[in-house]
């Protein structure tokens, strides 16, 4: 069964770095993921497009400060110089044939 | 740019249809993928199904016996009825557009969603 497993939570200092990570089941470690971002109140905006590789094509106007890479069954989003308005949920998501899944979502707090 | 606009009832009853269109802007909706997915309050993201121009779809197993996905090319809009409604189905409605690519199923465009109250 295709899943994805995400951290409920994580937090990171103004200014730092943080990584989150999104794990893909067993079986199906090669799938491509995408990488939402939904601020608070808002709907959710497409970030990046991340393959198994760790090749990534982002969205429109996404600043470099997101990139993507992967291991494994892992899908990771960095995000640099955090700043305030990066305080949002990341939802990741992938495809099988004929269904679409998405993770549980990673509530992201900038102190 | 694509813009996508969702509209539709705010409120619905017990038991009955929930109607949903999404209005698509900048783009024709021939040659793509369309979806919808909705987000009940404090939860996270479901995928509801998504559908071709040409009216083929693919649904949530979880959903499917409810849902029916159309589109309207006049009209550059496609649309979501949920029958049988319960609580458990209010939530933020989005729909998306799936981006294209062969074998790519992610949402590149979003609306920005619309909530659907069930309740008497």
């Amino acid at each position: 069964q295709l899943v994805l497993t995400q951290s409920p939570s994580a937090s990171a200092s103004l200014g730092a770095s943080v990584k989150l990570t999104c794990t893909l089941s067993s079986g199906h470690s090669s799938n491509a993921i995408a990488w939402h971002q939904q601020q608070p109140e808002k709907g959710p905006r497409y970030l990046m497009k991340l393959n198994s590789d760790g090749s990534h094509s982002k969205g429109d106007g996404i600043p470099d400060r997101f990139s993507g890479s992967s291991s494994g069954a892992e899908r990771y989003l960095t995000i640099s110089s955090l700043q305030s308005e990066d305080e949002a949920d990341y939802y990741c998501q992938t495809w099988g044939t004929g269904t679409v899944v998405f993770g549980g979502g990673t509530k992201l707090t900038v102190l | 740019q694509v813009q996508l606009q969702e509209s539709g009832p705010g409120l619905v009853h017990p038991s009955e249809t929930l109607s949903l269109s999404c209005a698509v802007s900048g783009y024709s909706i021939i040659n793509y993928y369309w979806s919808w997915i909705r987000q009940p309050p404090g939860k996270g993201l479901e995928w509801i199904g998504y559908l071709y121009h040409s009216g083929s779809a693919n649904y949530n197993p979880s959903l499917k016996s409810r849902v029916t996905l159309s589109i309207d090319r006049s009209k550059n809009q496609f649309s979501l009825k949920l029958s049988s409604v319960t609580a458990a189905d209010t939530a933020v409605y989005y729909c998306a557009r799936v981006s294209p690519g062969s074998g790519n199923y992610y949402f590149d465009y979003w609306g920005q969603g619309t909530l659907v109250t069930v309740s008497s």
